[in-house]
């Protein structure tokens, strides 16, 4: 079965600056797709960026960005030139080829997530 | 474009009286449909998902189940409430691939008194 970790259950950082959160997954597979999640304090979950495992290139959403390192199952995101409004929970999940055995979903997993504050 | 729609935004009901939260999704067709559970600000946990009209798998045993009437509606409901049930759902919808990353509603927040 697959996991997902999220090492930091809180992190902080200050306004403008640079942070990065950490995500580690276990897989047999070598094809997938990892995501990361932003849940802020009105609790909806918002698509932040995704990453496809065949593409070498990290991926890129204007202030956020990924180092996706597939050798090390690891898959990271940092946020550049952190404002107030980053001020969130961050999940980390990981989307499996594998087909559930209920139907034709596939699996996700999300990490436990990690709690990230902006200091002005 | 896709909108979901997940109602109501705030419950507060007490032990033993039923349940039903509803999600519809626009903008879509046969798209996936799931329900998460989310205690105490973290951790999402898997429900309910349903792949087409009247499927429904579930993932984790318990006092809640869930209907899928039409192709973009999906139900979550309970006959009586337990105290444990108390926490935020959230309804999510994603095209078919796994590729396809889950879109979230907004969630309710259900407090069983």
């Amino acid at each position: 079965a697959q996991t997902v970790t999220q090492s930091q259950p809180e992190m902080s950082v200050q306004e403008a600056e640079t942070v990065t959160l950490s995500c580690t997954y276990d897989t047999s597979e070598s094809d997938y797709y990892l995501f990361w999640y932003k849940q802020p304090p009105s609790r909806q979950m918002i698509l932040v960026i995704r990453q496809e495992a065949y593409k070498q290139q990290n991926a890129t959403e204007n202030r956020f960005s990924v180092n996706f390192q597939k050798a090390a199952k690891s898959f990271s995101l940092k946020i550049s030139d952190s404002q107030l409004g980053d001020a969130a929970m961050y999940f980390c999940a990981y989307r499996s080829p594998e087909i559930d055995s209920g139907g034709s979903n596939y699996k996700l997993t999300f990490g436990k997530g990690t709690l990230l504050t902006v200091n002005p | 474009s896709q909108t979901i729609h997940q109602w109501p935004a705030t419950l507060v009901q007490p032990v033993g009286s039923p349940l039903s939260l509803e999600c519809t999704v626009e903008g879509t067709s046969n798209p996936n449909l799931y329900w998460y559970r989310q205690a105490a600000g973290r951790g999402l946990q898997l429900l309910f998902y349903s792949v087409g009209i009247g499927q429904i798998s579930s993932e984790v045993p318990q006092n809640l189940s869930a209907s899928r009437p039409q192709d973009r509606q999906f139900i979550l409901s309970s006959k009586k409430l337990l105290l444990s049930d108390s926490g935020f759902y959230l309804c999510a919808w994603s095209v078919p691939g796994y590729n396809s990353p889950l879109h979230f509603g907004n969630g309710t927040r259900l407090t069983v008194t």
